[in-house]
């Protein structure tokens, strides 16, 4: 069956970097695309960036840019979710999540079908 | 930037049916699919509407999508409420390659 399990939760000061893992098993790895998705204590879902697991293109969120850095293993089948210069704003729950959809021309298609358990970041000094 | 703008909240009591809808900022909502999620407490989101109108396996047809271009907006719609069915509702799409959640609606049965 898919599954995706994430790594534990950390506690990191503000200015440090964290890295989410995301290990994927059930399916071809390389056939489908894992998004980061964030969500705030109370706040929205809030989309950070996708990597094509095949050939490691990526493409994030203009909210994040410079910041956030999404790479692939392909022989550990996982993805990693890296984002730097911690804010206390940073605090969140991080979800991985895989996408089989596709775009062209400027559309998309595709859903979330299945999604990690989520990893509790928080930033506090 | 493209957004989507849901309601904060709705509620209605179990039986009845209710719709949550999702408005695109600009362009046409119909230009890219709109996707629904659904998230319980404590839980990552799980979809019950994708490509506007279509459930995965396991979600139960009293859930059903729909798109209205006259109000660039898309519509989720929830017949014969269940108490398990209160819940977070999030709309989805795209702008450019990149992704675009609505700010989710709180959907309480009471």
């Amino acid at each position: 069956q898919v599954q995706l399990v994430q790594s534990g939760a950390e506690v990191k000061k503000p200015g440090a970097s964290v890295k989410v893992s995301c290990k994927a098993s059930g399916y071809t790895f390389t056939s489908y695309a894992v998004h980061w998705v964030r969500q705030a204590p109370g706040q929205r879902l809030e989309w950070m960036g996708w990597i094509n697991a095949g050939n490691g293109n990526t493409k994030y969120s203009q909210n994040f840019q410079g910041r956030v850095t999404i790479t692939r293993d392909t022989s550990a089948t996982t993805a990693y979710m890296e984002l730097s210069s911690l804010r206390s704003e940073d605090t969140a729950v991080y979800y991985c999540a895989r996408w089989g959809g596709y775009c062209s021309g400027g559309s998309c298609q595709g859903y979330f079908d299945y999604w990690g358990q989520g990893t509790l970041v928080t930033v506090s000094s | 930037n493209f957004m989507l703008t849901q309601p904060h909240s709705v509620s209605e009591s179990p039986g009845k049916t209710v719709t949550i809808s999702c408005t695109g900022s600009s362009g046409s909502i119909a230009s890219n699919y709109v996707q629904w999620y659904q998230q319980r407490p404590g839980s990552a989101p799980t979809t019950v509407i994708y490509e506007d109108n279509q459930r995965p396996s396991g979600v139960p047809d009293r859930f059903s999508g729909s798109i209205d271009s006259s109000s660039n907006s898309a519509s989720l719609t929830i017949s014969g409420l269940k108490t398990e069915d209160e819940a977070d509702y999030y709309c989805q799409s795209y702008d450019s390659s990149t992704v675009v959640f609505g700010g989710g609606t709180k959907l309480t049965v009471l």
